[in-house]
């Protein structure tokens, strides 16, 4: 079965630049959220889209911006990278804000490392 | 603001033995999940928990949800070293959307 897809799998930056990361949801879902993992943390909220509109912020720093497009994929944009923005991001999507009896599905994660 | 708390946070057990993961949350839910994470690994969807007394088994991973109680456990039975992992309970709020709020996760080791 199809899963949410990441892309880059692994990210390489210097600080001060600006990296994208893409999210592919499960077909038919229409629902995606962004969460930072830093080195040995949980998972914390960014961002959410449903229907392509913002649906909840969460603590996404105002140097990020995300929007989800027509296709229903998603892009989390970084700039002014720093060096604790390195972390794992994971992109998880659902049908519905609820999901189908509240299935949310993770993708694999893009590790961005910030030198 | 939802705050989830786990415990404990770090489990060393012996292949073959019983243990339990406790999730204590603070505000009404509407869901909580239950994850696996490997170092450096995505989060495997173990557990969705909807109601008040739902207990789901998968294997040797059994968890339950008391709501009136706000709090989630992951029961652990006859531990095997494939087991070891992170354990991260996570909870959708009555007020916070659909967002997750994950606890601070479980470092469970299961020795030979």
């Amino acid at each position: 079965a199809a899963g949410v897809i990441q892309s880059p799998r692994h990210l390489i930056k210097e600080k001060r630049e600006t990296a994208t990361l893409k999210c592919y949801p499960i077909p038919r879902h229409d629902t995606v959220y962004w969460y930072q993992q830093g080195p040995g943390q949980d998972p914390q909220f960014l961002i959410s889209f449903y229907e392509k509109m913002q649906s909840d912020k969460g603590s996404i720093p105002d140097r990020f911006s995300a929007q989800q497009f027509s296709d229903y994929h998603s892009e989390l944009n970084m700039s002014s990278l720093e060096l604790g923005d390195s972390a794992l991001y994971f992109c998880a999507s659902s049908f519905g804000l609820a999901g189908v009896a509240g299935e949310l599905f993770f993708g694999e994660g893009s590790r961005l490392t910030v030198l | 603001e939802l705050k989830v708390e786990q415990n404990p946070l770090f489990l060393s057990m012996q292949e073959g033995k019983n243990y339990t993961i406790y999730c204590n949350y603070s505000t009404t839910s509407d869901r909580l999940y239950w994850y696996r994470q490997d170092p450096g690994k995505s989060l495997e969807s173990l557990f969705v928990l909807l109601s008040n007394g739902a207990v789901k088994q998968e294997g040797r991973l059994m968890a339950s949800l008391d709501t009136k109680a706000r709090l989630s456990t992951l029961h652990i039975t006859a531990a095997v070293h494939d087991l070891s992992a992170t354990y991260f309970c996570a909870v959708v709020g009555k007020t916070s959307g659909s967002r997750l709020t994950f606890g601070e996760g479980t470092q469970l080791t299961v020795n030979p």
